[in-house]
């Protein structure tokens, strides 16, 4: 079936650097790869998506390709903020059908000042 | 500005006990979900449904029933609650191209 691998967390780092939380699935067909952010005390708040092979979907200065032929999803962010602090997860699903969503494990971000 | 919204928050049960939580959206999304959040297991699919009045097992659905009696609300109940099932529970819908969660239902079973 389906699935998804998140890099381990806790992942920390310093305001300003340079952030990459590595994704890869495993899946029949062609899904769509999604990365999720969720806050504090909240629910997951879609960050971004691509729905077909080398697209990259981006938002709020977050990056991501997707990589049909290593089968990766990598989300990327040239210089972090405090802000960004968060759970960050990467899903695949169908846009058509019932529209299941896999999820990874998570990875929790710690951006310090 | 509502979105989808889970009532209660926070609940305590003891072993043996009965709840629902319900899961209400304002966006006349088709598509509802149940979904489980445990620490280092990512989200777990329950339940989930296509429509008014069809409901579908997900990847956990075991001490779980649901209901979706109205297009609007997907009930999750819990009939005999088990501390395994301590956990973040967390409704969603969709009509395409991506998710809109509820902020969750965080529930103790002592």
């Amino acid at each position: 079936g389906n699935s998804v691998t998140q890099m381990e967390g806790p992942v920390t780092l310093s305001e300003e650097a340079f952030l990459t939380i590595n994704c890869t699935y495993t899946a029949t067909g062609y899904p769509s790869l999604f990365w999720y952010v969720q806050y504090p005390g909240e629910g997951l708040q879609l960050l971004l998506k691509a729905t077909k092979a080398d697209d990259k979907g981006s938002n709020k200065g977050f990056e991501a390709t997707y990589r049909k032929e290593t089968t990766s999803f990598h989300l990327e962010k040239g210089s972090v903020q405090v802000s960004d602090s968060a759970v960050y997860f990467c899903a695949l699903g169908s846009l058509q059908g019932a529209q299941k969503l896999v999820f990874g494990q998570g990875t929790r971000l710690t951006i310090n000042p | 500005n509502a979105g989808v919204t889970q009532t209660p928050k926070f609940r305590v049960l003891k072993t043996g006990q009965s709840m629902t939580l319900l899961c209400a959206q304002d966006m006349n999304h088709e598509y509802m979900y149940w979904y489980r959040q445990d620490p280092g297991m990512g989200l777990r699919l329950i339940h989930y449904s296509v429509g008014e009045g069809t409901t579908a097992k997900g990847e956990v659905p075991d001490g779980y029933n649901v209901s979706r009696l109205k297009k609007q609300n997907f009930l999750l109940g819990l009939e005999s609650a088990a501390p395994s099932q301590t956990s973040v529970y967390f409704c969603a819908s969709t009509e395409g191209y991506g998710y809109t969660f509820g902020s969750g239902t965080r529930l103790t079973v002592v």
